[in-house]
């Protein structure tokens, strides 16, 4: 069954280090991934989707197929980074979340 | 555009009662999806429309739980009877086309007692 695996449910770092926020997938087919996160007080929004390969606000996260990872990475995380983040699969025409991640980053 | 409208906000209601949450999509969006935010299970897909029609409801926890979508602008997800355990945020997001980015609105905050 498809299915996204978030396994932490809390990440506290100081300002300055690094960030990995884990997440592993199951899908038989050829996945398409995304990371959404929620500040406080905003809305759930796209942070970054694989496909794109792209860098947003610092982060970066890499489809490891091998793996069945996409983990999502920031070499120095800041103060403003704290947040809630979702990783999710496209399977069909949805999207699957997972059960989250909440990202505390202390001064 | 506001985005993605929903209400209320926050309802609190007593168990047994009826509760309904509203959704606005955002317009020109044709797929709509209601999401159930939990701290054990996350974001859970109830259901989702494509131009007005269920596609997939396989998310739906109960027969107590139902949704329609009228029109094009609007969007409702009812709970009869509600239970405590449905207490939960429901979101309703939008899309168009098979785009991959959701555009989420604010949430209902569903506090049943």
């Amino acid at each position: 069954a498809q299915r996204v695996t978030q396994p932490e449910k809390l990440l506290s770092v100081f300002k300055g280090a690094p960030v990995e926020l884990k997440c592993n997938y199951s899908y038989s087919g050829s996945p398409e991934l995304f990371w959404y996160v929620q500040y406080s007080r905003q809305r759930l929004q796209l942070l970054l989707r694989h496909i794109s390969r792209e860098s947003i606000k610092g982060f970066t996260a890499d489809l490891n197929k091998g793996e069945t990872s996409f983990h999502l990475k920031k070499p120095f995380a800041q103060e403003e980074d704290s947040a809630m983040y979702y990783c999710a699969l496209k399977f069909t025409d949805k999207l699957i979340f997972g059960t989250g991640t909440r990202l505390q980053v202390f001064p | 555009d506001a985005g993605v409208i929903q209400s209320p906000r926050h309802e609190v209601t007593e168990m047994g009662q009826e509760v309904t949450l509203r959704c606005k999509p955002i317009s020109g969006h044709n797929s709509l999806f209601w999401y159930r935010q939990t701290m054990m299970r996350g974001l859970e897909l109830l259901i989702y429309f494509n131009n007005n029609v269920p596609i997939d409801d396989s998310g739906m926890p109960e027969d107590r739980f139902s949704a329609k979508m009228p029109n094009a602008s609007f969007s409702t997800l009812k709970i009869q009877p509600s239970e405590p355990r449905d207490s939960a945020v429901y979101f309703c997001a939008s899309r168009q086309g098979s785009a991959e980015k959701l555009f989420f609105g604010s949430g209902t905050q569903l506090s049943v007692l």
